[in-house]
């Protein structure tokens, strides 16, 4: 199985400031990766499918990068509706695999 | 619009069974891949099990291989887990997914259902 290693497992931040996020996978995935956004209690979201595509309708301030290996998830001016737990997800080999979640916090 | 919504869920013992349910409607439910996920209390997410649009590809993530079955009913627009032999590591909230008809693999879950929460416990 494709293992995702998810980093940092939280982290501390002000509103405004830029937020970088990173996956690596065990075995070259391609392009094959999604970030999901989840709020407390509530279903997981899609933010960027195909590594870099932003999903309709999400804010522009996040984007995505890299390929193969090491993956990129970008907040460029953290907002307060930002503030969640996200989550990467190799889409390339069955069974699919999460990382393990970044949770982000106000400082 | 599109909708998924599961049900099934609730107190069992170890090693007793449940079925999940999630009812589709606002897609064309026999074109599309479907996935369930899980996500135990305070943990991240986990991967469960996966069906392809022709209900005939499966696949399943170790933790559940050979205890759970993932089914549709094509007349019904609903997606089945059929959850056997559970254990106390399978409490979570179970949600149900919908993916790409032919790209899943590039575009992911684009479309979410709300939950249901299934816990053991004797």
């Amino acid at each position: 199985d494709i293992q995702m290693t998810q980093s940092p497992s939280s982290l501390s931040a002000s509103v405004g400031d830029r937020v970088t996020i990173t996956c690596r996978a065990s075995q070259d995935i391609r392009n094959d990766l999604g970030w999901y956004q989840q709020k407390p209690g509530k279903a997981p979201k899609r933010l960027i499918y195909g590594t870099s595509s932003l999903q309709n309708g999400v804010p522009s301030r996040f984007s995505g990068s890299g390929s193969g290996t090491e993956f990129t998830l970008t907040i460029s001016s953290l907002q307060p509706e930002d503030f969640a737990t996200y989550y990467c997800l190799q889409q390339n080999t069955y069974p699919w695999t999460f990382g393990q979640g970044t949770k982000v916090e106000i400082k | 619009q599109v909708q998924l919504v599961e049900s099934g869920g609730g107190v069992v013992q170890p090693g007793r069974s449940l079925r999940l349910s999630c009812v589709t409607s606002g897609f064309t439910f026999d074109m599309f891949g479907m996935h369930w996920v899980r996500q135990a209390p305070g943990k991240g997410l986990e991967w469960v099990a996966a069906i392809w649009f022709d209900g005939k590809t499966k696949y399943y993530g170790d933790s559940v291989k050979g205890r759970f079955t993932i089914s549709r009913d094509i007349s019904k627009s609903t997606l089945y887990l059929q959850m056997n032999s559970l254990r106390a590591e399978d409490t979570a909230v179970y949600y149900c997914a919908r993916v790409h008809p032919k790209a899943a693999y590039y575009y992911g879950i684009d479309v979410w259902g709300q939950g249901t929460t299934v816990t053991v416990s004797s």
